[in-house]
């Protein structure tokens, strides 16, 4: 069974500097893998997806994640983090035809001043 | 593109009355919908899949006479919690996938509050 690993709980970041949160996947196969922000109160908004090619995925909001199949990671980047990217960050992995995605536990980004 | 809706945006209710949640893709036809529950500061926990025109497929340890599904059309699920109790008190996000373009992908709602009293 798919299973999807965040390490990180909470992350604190100061504004302006770079961000890195980390998911590791557990599956047999090639994954489809996500990343999902959910704002305070919020449903779940798409920042990135992959699902063959090009390794290195860019999303929206200046988003990127690289999968590392060697690492069964999937880790979400960005360069430079706003006050307003402060939310909560949930990585998923679904199957090829998937019906359902697995989420990891997710990881709370705190941005200071 | 791409966005689903989610009515009521929060509801109270009393104990042992019924509740019913629609979930809507407004630009989109969704062969299948899913409904997820999250507790507060907790990852979402996928309750049922939701295909139009058959009958939901539910985790194991959901209760389908209690969490009523039905998903009539290609843009409407509605999820009925059936004699609320104050431990189903929690939030409901469904999400849909399109049947075009990109079917793998799932988009969310905004999410429904539900309180028991």
């Amino acid at each position: 069974a798919q299973s999807v690993t965040q390490p990180d709980i909470h992350i604190t970041v100061s504004e302006g500097a770079s961000l890195e949160l980390r998911c590791n996947y557990s599956y047999g196969a090639t994954p489809y893998l996500f990343w999902y922000v959910q704002s305070p109160g919020q449903g779940l908004q798409l920042l990135l997806k992959y699902f063959s090619g090009d390794t290195l995925v860019q999303g929206i909001k200046g988003f990127e994640a690289e999968f590392k199949r060697s690492q069964s990671s999937f880790n979400l980047r960005k360069p430079s983090v706003h006050w307003s990217d402060a939310a909560e960050y949930f990585c998923a992995v679904g199957k090829s035809g998937f019906q359902k995605l697995v989420f990891g536990t997710g990881t709370r980004l705190l941005v200071s001043p | 593109g791409a966005v689903v809706s989610q009515h009521p945006s929060r509801v109270i209710c009393k104990s042992g009355t019924s509740v019913k949640i629609e979930c809507r893709s407004l630009d989109f036809q969704a062969t299948t919908m899913f409904w997820y529950r999250q507790f507060p500061k907790q990852s979402l926990m996928l309750m049922a899949t939701s295909n139009e025109g058959s009958k939901a497929t539910y985790e194991q340890g959901v209760e389908k006479d209690k969490f009523l599904i039905n998903h009539a059309s290609l843009t409407l699920s509605t999820l009925t919690v059936t004699s609320a109790h104050p431990e189903d008190s929690s939030f409901y996000i469904c999400s849909a996938r399109s049947t075009s373009g990109v079917p793998e992908t799932q988009y969310f709602g905004p999410g429904t509050r539900l309180l028991v009293l």
